[in-house]
């Protein structure tokens, strides 16, 4: 039983597409979060929630949209999706603020 | 400067060494520290946290944290060819979740 599972695991898409990567914790975790992976392997937060409500809000361009259903679930919606959108991005959750996190497998994001 | 830092590598160990994995933060007030390794193409995977100064040993893991000189490391006792991966630091940043990754140190464990 997967805990973190994201959808899809690859993404190819043409520049200005939008697309949407989604996300699923089995955990009981209250709070989950988003990660963008470039190529040079830096990991940098984008957004989190906690218990459906939005905590952290990076500077990120706002072709990005986050949406929380419920706590189990994270999904991210892109928009107008440009080649610097390229990277491997990550879920993950946590019970609170203090432990570390347990991530997803990843979603491989290439635009052409 | 960046908030966290490490020695990209590739770090090269002979299997059996002690592998030293090191960390630098920026932000003084930090208060929870972490040590994720990463397999190429997979995600990564916590190994270790430490909250106070000194040691935590887990296994052939050890994790020092020094405050006052805002360094944090990772030793890696007995070596193992699957111990080679890319190891993140991260460091919690305010009272919110949020973790501010370094950017990884490669190790590679030759047989």
């Amino acid at each position: 039983d997967t805990a973190v599972s994201q959808t899809p695991k690859y993404l190819v898409t043409q520049m200005g597409n939008d697309k949407s990567i989604k996300c699923e914790q089995n955990l009981g975790h209250d709070t989950m979060y988003w990660y963008k992976q470039d190529s040079k392997k830096f990991l940098k937060i984008m957004f989190s929630y906690n218990n459906k409500e939005l905590i952290i809000n990076e500077t990120v361009p706002n072709r990005f949209s986050p949406k929380s259903p419920d706590k189990a679930h994270l999904n991210l919606h892109i928009n107008s999706l440009e080649l610097g959108d390229s990277a491997v991005y990550f879920c993950a959750s946590s019970q609170g603020i203090l432990p570390g996190y347990t991530f997803g497998s990843g979603t491989r994001l290439t635009v052409v | 400067q960046k908030e966290v830092e490490q020695n990209s590598g590739p770090l090269s160990v002979p299997e059996g060494a002690i592998a030293s994995l090191n960390c630098t933060y920026s932000d003084r007030g930090s208060q929870s520290f972490f040590w994720y390794r990463q397999y190429s193409g997979k995600s990564p995977e916590l190994i270790m946290s430490i909250y106070s100064n000194g040691d935590k040993e887990d296994g052939r893991f050890t994790a020092q944290l020094n405050k006052a000189s805002q360094y944090v490391s990772l030793l890696i006792r007995d070596s193992q060819p699957s111990d080679s991966a890319t190891y993140l630091c991260a460091v919690r940043s305010g009272n919110t979740g949020k973790l501010i990754f370094g950017q990884g140190t490669t190790l590679q464990v030759k047989p």
